[in-house]
């Protein structure tokens, strides 16, 4: 079975600038994450979406970030304009169904604000 | 609100001593209890996790945590540490309470393991 695919893997922007993930979820997995990692902290939960519709999305700062997921399959999370301290490590979870509770994570994607 | 600790921000062994790494939790409802394990460059991969039941769960790669309600605590032991377990380790919380709190992932800040040989 295949993983969570996540691209890029790295990311170098400056800051004001414009940068979008995005996540392949396993297959059937209809429960997708979006994370945040800060160096030295633990992941965030930024939004969780069950099929295409969001499920909490309390964390996400809607001001810059925002997120999609067309026909409850991959997903994309897009920052504009970006800000030096969006520098982070941005991990994509998926599970099979919430109740399950395991979350299943990708290799994530490691941003750097300049 | 729900929140994790993991009081050791770094720890080092020796291979093939034992290893414990602490985890308190604060909850309302019924916790749901995981650790993963994250390599350098990698994704998070679960090595055990708790719902109910024995409070002494077993994982993967030799890995077991014991869940103690009267302590908040959920610590993960080893008992002979191999090289490639180092790595950062984070626990994580979560309930089956409902409202936007279900299935929502709770993480610590995590613990360093250096593995000396």
């Amino acid at each position: 079975e295949a993983g969570v695919a996540q691209s890029p893997r790295y990311k170098i922007i400056e800051k004001r600038q414009s940068v979008a993930f995005w996540c392949n979820p396993i297959s059937g997995h209809a429960t997708l994450y979006w994370y945040q990692q800060i160096l030295g902290q633990g992941p965030k939960l930024l939004i969780q979406f069950q099929n295409n519709g969001v499920v909490d999305d309390s964390q996400l700062p809607k001001d810059r970030f925002s997120a999609e997921r067309l026909k409850g399959v991959d997903s994309t999370l897009k920052i504009q304009p970006a800000k030096l301290e969006d520098s982070a490590v941005y991990l994509c979870a998926s599970s099979p169904r919430t109740l399950t509770y395991e979350q299943y994570f990708g290799p994530g994607t490691r941003l750097t604000v300049t | 609100a729900q929140s994790v600790t993991q009081p050791d921000i770094h720890i080092t062994v020796s291979e093939g001593a034992s290893l414990e790494l602490r985890c308190n939790y604060s909850y309302g409802a019924t916790p749901y209890l995981f650790w993963y394990v994250q390599s350098p460059g990698q994704g998070l991969q679960l090595l055990l996790k708790y719902f109910s039941g024995d409070t002494l769960v077993q994982g993967i790669k030799g890995f077991e945590a014991e869940f103690k309600r009267s302590q908040s605590s959920f610590n993960l032991r080893k008992p002979s540490v191999h090289w490639s377990d180092a790595a950062e380790y984070f626990c994580a919380v979560t309930t089956n309470a409902g409202g936007t709190s279900y299935g929502k992932l709770t993480f610590g800040q995590g613990t360093i393991l250096t593995v000396h040989p």
